[in-house]
């Protein structure tokens, strides 16, 4: 069946500008997650969603940072006043129930750069 | 913060050979994860090993899990082009939550 997918793929906007990022789990999953990575480290943690609710939003670094889930299916993360380092690959992940034993199926991811 | 530490940063080495990577983390585990992710995209999951085992094979993939040391060891055999890949190590705790907790990651290259 259809992975994770990301829209958009790359976003380029300028310092200030507010974007948002799209982010569509297996259906069926009701668990689903974002992290950012940034050039050369490995992903971070930023908010994980059980159904509709954010279950842990921890690693949302500041409030410019908001996502949210409505329906318990399509998520949407918004970023306000970007910043230069808000330019990062944001991933999304989801996995079936959310227990800690399961694999998290990953997105391609979308590239945003803050010019 | 980033709990995991691969260990080397970068390898490289020529197809035919063996890969490992390693991967120290700092507290107590669920479970430990291997990804792969080329070209700094997505990541594919590789092999997942609970805190209760100890190795774990994957076709030509074998991990292993050392609690008391906190640490794992991702051996690739008989390496390919193809694997030329950035490799993560990611932890989940126990609990509820199950957020990933990556590594920096380790950049392997396979020469033909």
């Amino acid at each position: 069946g259809a992975g994770v997918s990301q829209t958009p793929s790359n976003k380029v906007t300028e310092k200030g500008k507010y974007v948002e990022l799209r982010c569509d789990p297996i259906s069926g999953h009701t668990a689903l997650y974002w992290y950012r990575q940034s050039l050369g480290q490995g992903p971070e943690f930023l908010i994980y969603f059980q159904g509709t609710g954010a279950a842990d939003d921890s690693g949302l670094p500041n409030d410019r940072f908001f996502a949210v889930r409505p329906e318990g299916s399509v998520s949407t993360l918004k970023i306000q006043r970007t910043e230069r380092g808000d330019s990062a690959v944001y991933l999304c992940a989801s996995s079936s129930q959310g227990v800690s034993q399961e694999t998290q199926y990953f997105g391609p991811g979308t590239r945003l750069l803050v010019l | 913060s980033q709990q995991g530490e691969e260990d080397p940063q970068a390898l490289s080495i020529q197809e035919g050979e063996n890969a490992t990577m390693n991967c120290s983390y700092k507290t107590s585990i669920n479970n430990l994860q291997w990804y792969r992710q080329n070209s700094g995209r997505g990541l594919v999951h590789l092999i997942l090993i609970r805190s209760n085992e100890r190795e774990k094979h994957s076709g030509r993939l074998r991990v292993t899990l050392d609690t008391s040391k906190k640490s794992s060891s991702l051996l690739i055999t008989a390496s390919r082009a193809a694997d030329t890949a950035s490799y993560f190590c990611a932890t989940a705790l126990t609990g509820a939550n199950s957020k990933l907790t990556f590594g920096k990651g380790i950049t392997l290259s396979v020469r033909p």
